[in-house]
C-alpha cells in the first residue's frame, strides 16, 4: 500500500530563511505527488503537483519541490521564506488501484520567527 | 477557488444522535470525498464518489454513509454520532483519477 511520512512534526525558521520540508512515499510505479498548505481555520490549498517530466517542478507563492526516484523523496523548498508561509504542509501520493484516491503525510507544521 | 461549499461549518451534537454533513460543489466535478483531520493523523478518507450513485469506502468508513443522488452534492451521515467522531471534517472534489483535489473549508463537528 502506498504511504507517505513527513518526518518533521514542527519546524520553525526565521523570516528571510531558506527552507525545505521533508517528504518521502512508498509506491511501486512513477507516482502522482502533491503538495498542499493548510492555513489555520481553512482547508487545504494545493501548491504543486508532479505527475512525470522535469523532476524540478514549480509552484505557487514560490515554492518548488524536486523529485527523486532514488530517495523515494520529493521536497518542498523556498528560497526566502515569508511571514505568511506560516501554516501546516501536506505532501500527498495517488493511491487506489485507479489512482483515484490520496494518500497524506502527517503534515508539518511551519512557524516563522520574524 | 474551486466551489465548495461545507454546511454546516460548526455544529456540537450529543452521542447517539445522528448527523448529516453537506458537500455542494458547482464545479460539475466526477469524484467527491470526504476526510476526517485529526492531530497527528494527517487527513485520512471516510468515503468517495466517483458519480452519482457511486460510492466507496476509504481507510475509515466504519460508523459513516454517504449518499450521492446528484452530481453537485455529497451527502457524510453518521448514523449514532460517538465522542470519537469529533473531528473536522473536510470535502474534496476533483475531476479524475490522477487529478489534483480542490478542498472545502470544512465542519468542525464536536460530539459531547
Amino acid at each position: 500500500a502506498q504511504s507517505v511520512t513527513q518526518p518533521d512534526i514542527h519546524i520553525t525558521v526565521s523570516e528571510g530563511a531558506s527552507l525545505e520540508l521533508r517528504c518521502n512515499y512508498s509506491y511501486g510505479a512513477t507516482p502522482y505527488l502533491f503538495w498542499y498548505v493548510q492555513s489555520p481555520g481553512q482547508g487545504l490549498q494545493l501548491l504543486l503537483k508532479y505527475f512525470s517530466g522535469d523532476t524540478l517542478v514549480q509552484g505557487i507563492k514560490g515554492f518548488e519541490a524536486e523529485f527523486k526516484r532514488s530517495q523515494s523523496s520529493f521536497n518542498l523548498r523556498k528560497p526566502s521564506v515569508h511571514w505568511s508561509d506560516a501554516a501546516e504542509y501536506f505532501c500527498a501520493v495517488e493511491s487506489g488501484s485507479s489512482g483515484d484516491k490520496l494518500t497524506f503525510g502527517t503534515g508539518t507544521r511551519l512557524a516563522v520567527r520574524p | 477557488d474551486a466551489g465548495i461549499t461545507q454546511s454546516p461549518r460548526h455544529k456540537v451534537t450529543e452521542t447517539g444522535t445522528p448527523v448529516t454533513l453537506r458537500c455542494h460543489q458547482t464545479e460539475n466535478h466526477r469524484y467527491m470525498y470526504w476526510y476526517r483531520q485529526d492531530p497527528g493523523h494527517g487527513l485520512r478518507l471516510i468515503h468517495y464518489s466517483y458519480g452519482v450513485k457511486d460510492t466507496d469506502k476509504g481507510e475509515v468508513s466504519d460508523g459513516y454513509s454517504v449518499s450521492r443522488s446528484k452530481t453537485e452534492d455529497f451527502l457524510l451521515t453518521l448514523e449514532s454520532a460517538t465522542s470519537s467522531q469529533t473531528s473536522v471534517y473536510f470535502c474534496a472534489i476533483s475531476e479524475g483519477a490522477n487529478q489534483p483535489q480542490h478542498f472545502g473549508d470544512g465542519t468542525r463537528l464536536s460530539i459531547l
